[in-house]
């Protein structure tokens, strides 16, 4: 069964470092989406991404996050300057084309701001 | 009020009894509803869709009223297997991807 990839599993960084968290999307999925969870609380959406360009992002997407599709498989989350309260995990998902809106979850990276 | 508000439990049920969840939503423009379980540490899974005209997976119901706008859940025989936190998701609007999760109810299926 076709599946979201994530990496790392676990990426700890120091506060003010810039992270990459890596995605790879269902193959014939055309929607790609960035949520987070914060230990203990809801997932929360941020962004989402569709033809190149982003649908819709959340208030929580500020300017230090960005997300890119670099080639036709990987789709990534950047976080310039990370802070403490960045610290969660982070989910990609995907969903096919306009007529199908379940997502698939990615197994998610565990992100620890020190 | 909060977007999409569920009841956060736990639920905690013998085996084999039926229980149900529900879910309120605040914005009546919402499209598309889930179900998703959620195992601790792990990433949200695909329960189902939840249809205007209701529908069922095996021991899984879920219903629509749109009237009320609440979504519910009904897992009928419970396994333990089923224990997992439930959450609810709505899509905001036509023409939006923006997917709202509820906080989840959790449910603990005893021996």
């Amino acid at each position: 069964e076709p599946e979201v990839t994530q990496t790392p599993s676990h990426q700890v960084t120091q506060m003010g470092q810039e992270v990459i968290l890596r995605c790879v999307p269902i193959s014939n999925h055309l929607y790609f989406y960035w949520y987070r969870q914060i230990l203990g609380q809801k997932v929360e959406f941020l962004v989402s991404f569709y033809n190149n360009e982003i649908s819709e992002k959340s208030e929580i997407f500020d300017d230090q996050f960005s997300v890119e599709r670099p080639d036709g498989s990987n789709f990534t989350l950047k976080i310039r300057s990370t802070k403490l309260e960045d610290s969660a995990m982070y989910f990609c998902a995907s969903s096919e084309a306009l007529a199908v809106y379940e997502q698939y979850f990615g197994p998610g990276t565990r992100l620890t701001v020190t | 009020r909060k977007e999409v508000e569920q009841d956060p439990g736990p639920f905690n049920v013998p085996e084999g009894a039926t229980v149900a969840f529900n879910c309120t939503y605040s914005n009546s423009a919402s499209q598309s509803f889930f179900w998703y379980r959620q195992d601790c540490r792990k990433e949200p899974k695909l329960l189902m869709s939840v249809y205007s005209s209701g529908n069922e997976d095996g021991r899984f119901t879920a219903q629509l009223n749109r009237a009320s706008q609440y979504i519910s859940l009904l897992i009928r025989d419970s396994k333990l297997s089923d224990s997992a936190t439930y959450l609810c998701v709505v899509r905001e609007g036509s023409g939006t991807y923006k997917y709202i999760f509820g906080t989840g109810t959790r449910l603990k299926v005893l021996a």
